[in-house]
């Protein structure tokens, strides 16, 4: 079993839509992180997360520690959302270092 | 500011050879951390210096090295290249060792092994 699970692995949505995208861990963690990257491989850091919830423009990004559990929201998807979504852990004491996820591709049709 | 630069930004290498990459931190970023990425394995986590001195280490071969220079910049080198070494290598840098300040990456270097 991956420390990091991703889902769902593929999502495609209509222009608009909601999209929730889950990420699941079994270690304990320091900090968790989602990431952004467009096809050609560059990565955007857009949230990173130790509790609670954060927003940044249309992503809220959330944290349940005693769950291991968070979730990255997109309201009012746009098709430049589309991009591969990946969540990161960083390990707690003794193990920092970044586990990935096997991210979700989101594809946003217009 | 700057970003993180990372050189060369495409590489051809024969099975055998070995490879040296650059990445440059964003100013004033005293950790860098590199990472592989495959189709099949996703990003791994290769090592993390800070200070020149390397804090974390992943599970590769001892054919992966790096290192960091006084000036924070890091190299990482490759040696006897094997064809599942085609990967997109990425760096990453941010202000502390514990990531607590956020990590910027940079685009990668895209290294083919033939």
């Amino acid at each position: 079993k991956n420390e990091v699970e991703q889902s769902p692995q593929n999502l495609t949505a209509q222009e608009g839509e909601f999209i929730t995208i889950n990420c699941s861990y079994s270690v304990g963690i320091s900090a968790l992180h989602w990431l952004q990257q467009h096809p050609g491989g560059g990565i955007v850091s857009l949230f990173m997360l130790s509790s609670g919830k954060k927003k940044h423009g249309r992503l809220i990004a959330t944290i349940n520690i005693q769950e291991k559990h968070s979730s990255l929201h997109i309201t009012a998807s746009h098709p430049r959302d589309s991009a591969v979504y990946i969540c990161a852990v960083l390990g707690d004491f003794g193990n920092e270092k970044l586990t990935f996820g096997t991210g979700t591709r989101l594809t946003i049709i217009p | 500011k700057a970003g993180v630069t990372q050189t060369p930004r495409y590489l051809i290498k024969t099975r055998g050879q070995q490879v040296t990459l650059s990445c440059s931190p964003i100013s004033g970023h005293r950790s860098v951390s590199w990472y592989q990425q495959t189709p099949g394995q996703g990003l791994q986590f290769l090592f993390e210096y800070f200070s020149e001195t390397q804090r974390n280490k992943g599970n590769f071969p001892g054919r992966f090295s790096g290192r960091q220079f006084s000036n924070s910049r890091s190299e990482m080198n490759v040696s006897t290249l094997e064809l599942g070494d085609s990967a997109l290598y990425l760096c990453a840098s941010s202000l502390a060792e514990n990531d607590l300040y956020g990590y910027t990456f940079g685009s990668g270097t895209r290294l083919t092994v033939v």
